[in-house]
């Protein structure tokens, strides 16, 4: 069955500081893959997406996500932490019955 | 551009009463989503229309919510009655049409829905 798997339900990071969050998805073929972004009392928001070709996608505000098909991870990072990185993140990936999954979300804190 | 917009934002509700959502996408695209996010949790595929016909809806309680896209434009998804565990936040989103292409989807703020 298609899922998506972000282990850390909470992180915290120091402003500055680098980051990475984990998404793990399982699907037989080469899935079409997401990172949004959710402020409090908002919706989300696209902030990169890999379909094919480099497997290092750049997204906006500083963010980038690198697809590894043989650990079937697509892990958001960013270099340097702003305190208004501070939301909730959603990986998704589109794959069987050409649905979009979701994962359960990573909140990110940030303390300054 | 304007985004997807829904209404309304908040909405709080007792037990067996009825509720209305409303969604209007972004123009030109033609493919429409409503999700339930329930707190805690990602958002779960409720019913997805590509103009006014529906394309999946294998996830909607459908003794109780109902959806429609009339003209294939704005949509509306009603629950009748509610219950408890219907507590959730309401996204709608859209895209351009999906087919040979996969196209990314821009999501509304969300209705947050409190039964009580």
């Amino acid at each position: 069955a298609q899922s998506v798997t972000q282990p850390d339900i909470h992180i915290t990071v120091s402003e500055g500081a680098s980051l990475e969050l984990r998404c793990n998805y399982s699907y037989g073929a080469t899935p079409y893959l997401f990172w949004y972004v959710q402020s409090p009392g908002q919706g989300l928001q696209l902030l990169l997406k890999y379909f094919s070709g480099d497997t290092l996608v750049q997204g906006i505000k500083g963010f980038e996500a690198e697809f590894k098909r043989s650990q079937s991870s697509f892990n958001l990072r960013k270099p340097s932490v702003h305190w208004s990185d501070a939301a909730e993140y959603f990986c998704a990936v589109y794959g069987n019955f050409n649905k979009f999954y979701f994962g359960s979300g990573t909140k990110l804190n940030v303390k300054p | 551009e304007a985004g997807v917009a829904q209404s309304p934002r908040y909405k709080i509700i007792e037990k067996r009463q009825s509720v209305a959502f409303w969604c209007n996408p972004i123009s030109g695209h033609a493919t429409l989503y409503w999700y339930q996010q329930i707190l805690g949790q990602g958002p779960k595929l409720l019913i997805q229309f590509q103009n006014n016909g529906v394309v999946d809806d294998s996830q909607l309680p459908k003794d109780r919510f109902s959806a429609e896209r009339l003209k294939g434009v704005d949509s509306t998804l009603k629950i009748q009655p509610a219950k408890l565990e219907d507590s959730a936040v309401y996204l709608c989103a859209s895209s351009l049409p999906m087919g040979d292409r996969v196209y990314e989807q821009y999501f509304g703020p969300g209705t947050r829905l409190t039964v009580t």
